[in-house]
């Protein structure tokens, strides 16, 4: 079985703070996303990686930047929380066979709960 | 942005065939068309994807017309362990592929 894990389900800072969220996947897959999920607009992609220490932006990076130094790891950097930043927070994988094969299935973690005060 | 327009919410009840149907006017030539369901406190979880005509797995059934145009997914007789949000998604292998805000859809007993 796939598994995507996320460090940690809950997270509370505030506001100013650097935030650090970790994802990590067993299957060895190429790509990586991170993604908000916020009521009433679905899930918004912020970045995503389709090799190690490459990244790519999605529609919302404002705010954010990535890290990722090893294929199982993707990493979502708050560089300076922000209230608005309070947010479901959801890292996907996925095989890459041809050509960035986004369309390829993603495997999503169970995503982290974060609320900046 | 999502190249996709849903419907908001559907309610249904135990047993039913529900459809849902996706309309994506711009879809490109090289695009797929994929679903994925969510359930609450958890991540998305991939459908059925497909390019033209009928794809069918355990799960549902794809429906996709000449004009790919729209699409429907069909989910025959639901359970109330079907309620969940559902996404439609079109794009190809290097082009973007976004989740809108999906279809919640309820069922009752």
């Amino acid at each position: 079985d796939v598994k995507v894990t996320q460090s940690s389900r809950y997270l509370v800072k505030r506001t100013g703070e650097k935030v650090f969220l970790e994802c990590v996947q067993d299957m060895d897959h190429e790509n990586m996303f991170w993604y908000r999920q916020d009521p009433g607009l679905g899930l918004r992609l912020i970045y995503f990686s389709y090799d190690v220490k490459m990244k790519e932006k999605g529609d919302i990076p404002e705010g954010y930047s990535v890290s990722r130094e090893k294929k199982e790891r993707f990493s979502l950097i708050l560089e300076s929380a922000s209230t608005n930043q309070t947010s479901m927070y959801l890292c996907a994988s996925s095989f890459r066979a041809a050509g960035l094969a986004l369309r390829n299935e993603q495997f999503f973690g169970p995503g982290t709960r974060l609320t900046v005060l | 942005l999502a190249k996709t327009t849903q419907p908001i919410s559907m309610d249904s009840y135990e047993g039913q065939e529900v459809n849902i149907t996706c309309s994506h006017n711009n879809i490109a030539t090289n695009d797929y068309i994929t679903w994925y369901q969510q359930f609450p406190s958890q991540g998305p979880r991939f459908i059925i994807q497909g390019y033209k005509t009928k794809v069918t797995n355990e799960v549902a059934s794809l429906f996709i017309p000449a004009d790919r145009k729209s699409s429907t997914l069909s989910l025959p007789r639901v359970s109330l362990s079907d309620t969940a949000v559902y996404y439609c998604l079109v794009g190809d292998n290097n082009n973007d592929m976004r989740f809108g805000a999906g279809t919640r859809l309820t069922v009752k007993p």
